[in-house]
């Protein structure tokens, strides 16, 4: 069974600082993809990773796989209070079968 | 706008009774897939459908089904509701992409709240 961890589970910062949030697993994925979801919302999709080693950005969001497949970071610079949510990643194994995702980090920015 | 939809938004019932949700996936998405998120907690896969069949379960109780039509859209059957089961539960869609790089995508999901 593969399983996806997060860390760290909870992170609360003050505006303007930096964070970054981890997910991890022991199983290699055909690709990573992260989520935010926002209180009573559904999840809304962040970036999809693919290639080892990859990197990509979406404004202050810096997203890497590692290269082996198996983990992901999520980097935020200068974080602000709509950063808030809870960020899940989520793995699709290499025969493209199954999603798994992680618990999530459950990330507040206070102004 | 995910393109994924679902009704109703809000569920309120009591213990015993039985519900469905329903799920209309994005267009072009053969893939439906049913997750249960408690308060506070991360989402549980309960099921996954691909063109009309079942393809993975999750941790779904017995007394819980599902089922994807011809048209694609889904439906979740909860039945002899207790307590527990009161939560979000969301519907997400995924199609094949380039190579083997799937998406998910959710709708807004259904709050069930079971008095």
């Amino acid at each position: 069974t593969q399983l996806l961890e997060q860390s760290p589970q909870f992170l609360s910062i003050q505006e303007g600082e930096n964070l970054t949030v981890y997910c991890n697993s022991s199983s290699v994925f055909s690709s990573l993809q992260w989520y935010r979801q926002e209180p009573g919302e559904g999840p809304v999709l962040l970036v999809t990773v693919v290639t080892g080693g990859e990197v990509k950005k979406l404004k202050r969001l810096t997203f890497q796989f590692g290269d082996a497949r198996k983990d992901s970071s999520l980097h935020i610079t200068a974080a602000q209070p709509g950063d808030t949510g809870l960020y899940l990643c989520a793995g699709v194994d290499n025969y493209g079968q199954n999603f798994v995702f992680g618990p999530g980090t459950r990330l507040s920015v206070l102004p | 706008d995910s393109g994924v939809t679902q009704t109703p938004k809000h569920l309120i019932t009591a213990t015993g009774q039985r519900v469905t949700l329903r799920c209309s996936p994005r267009s072009g998405d053969l893939s439906v897939y049913w997750y249960q998120q408690s308060l506070d907690q991360g989402l549980q896969f309960l099921i996954q459908y691909y063109n009309g069949e079942e393809r993975a379960k999750g941790n779904i109780l017995e007394r819980f089904s599902a089922q994807q039509f011809p048209d694609l859209h889904s439906e979740l059957n909860l039945s002899s509701l207790e307590l527990g089961d009161s939560a979000l539960y969301f519907c997400a869609s995924s199609s094949m992409g380039s190579g083997q790089v799937y998406e998910q995508f959710f709708g807004p999901g259904t709050r069930l709240t079971v008095l």
